[in-house]
């Protein structure tokens, strides 16, 4: 199992440019998140997908779309990107179990926007 | 509301012991979590503790839990270079879709 994979692992934008980051998860799980870490302030929720068809607002969600093109596939969209996007962007889908739930993080994406 | 927070660096000497503290808001949360995160990578989940619980241990890892006080911290025994990391305290919240609710983490130096 590759986990949660992202694609860019880098990308430098200009203010206005817009792009798409790709998320996909091979371990059959329902639930989605895209998040962003900023440095002193932990992760932040963008937008989630509780299960494949679905998505909702998290914490930050101003300026970013998503899709659940599957219920492998998530992905986030900045149409017109600002510098207040720089940021690490981090995919991250759930297990539910009986008990504890664990989320799985993939490798992230370092967007600067200048 | 929901807030998780921790100190934001933490510097020991190799072999020393090693306490990441945590407080967090939610009292309904069932689980907590402590996550790392090693440079360049994404989070991984260390170890959880289940709220009844007031202690767990695994091999080098104790996390403590103080409900009254919802205080949470993670000791690392004996640390190691390559324990080196961030590592993020985190509660379980329902209002989306069970997302984690993370502090802002832990920077942890271990010197040689």
């Amino acid at each position: 199992n590759a986990g949660v994979t992202q694609t860019p692992k880098f990308q430098v934008l200009k203010t206005g440019q817009s792009m798409t980051l790709q998320c996909a998860q091979d371990m059959n799980h329902n639930s989605m998140y895209w998040y962003r870490q900023d440095p002193g302030m932990g992760l932040r929720l963008i937008y989630y997908s509780a299960s494949e068809g679905t998505t909702d607002k998290g914490e930050v969600p101003n300026g970013y779309n998503v899709s659940r093109l599957n219920k492998r596939e998530f992905s986030l969209r900045l149409e017109s990107a600002a510098p207040s996007q720089t940021s690490v962007y981090f995919c991250a889908s759930i297990r539910v179990g009986l008990d504890y739930n664990e989320q799985f993080f993939g490798p992230g994406t370092r967007l600067t926007v200048l | 509301g929901e807030d998780v927070e921790q100190s934001l660096f933490l510097s020991v000497r190799e072999g020393d012991s090693s306490v990441i503290n945590c407080t967090y808001t939610d009292s309904s949360s069932t689980y907590l979590y402590w996550y790392k995160q090693e440079p360049g990578a994404g989070l991984q989940l260390l170890t959880y503790i289940f709220s009844n619980m007031d202690m767990k241990q695994d091999q080098r890892l104790t996390v403590l839990l103080n409900k009254k006080d919802k205080h949470l911290s993670l000791r690392i025994a004996d640390t190691q270079t390559g324990d080196s990391a961030i590592y993020f305290c985190a509660e379980t919240n329902r209002e989306y879709g069970n997302k984690l609710v993370f502090g802002a983490g832990t920077i942890l130096r271990v010197k040689s």
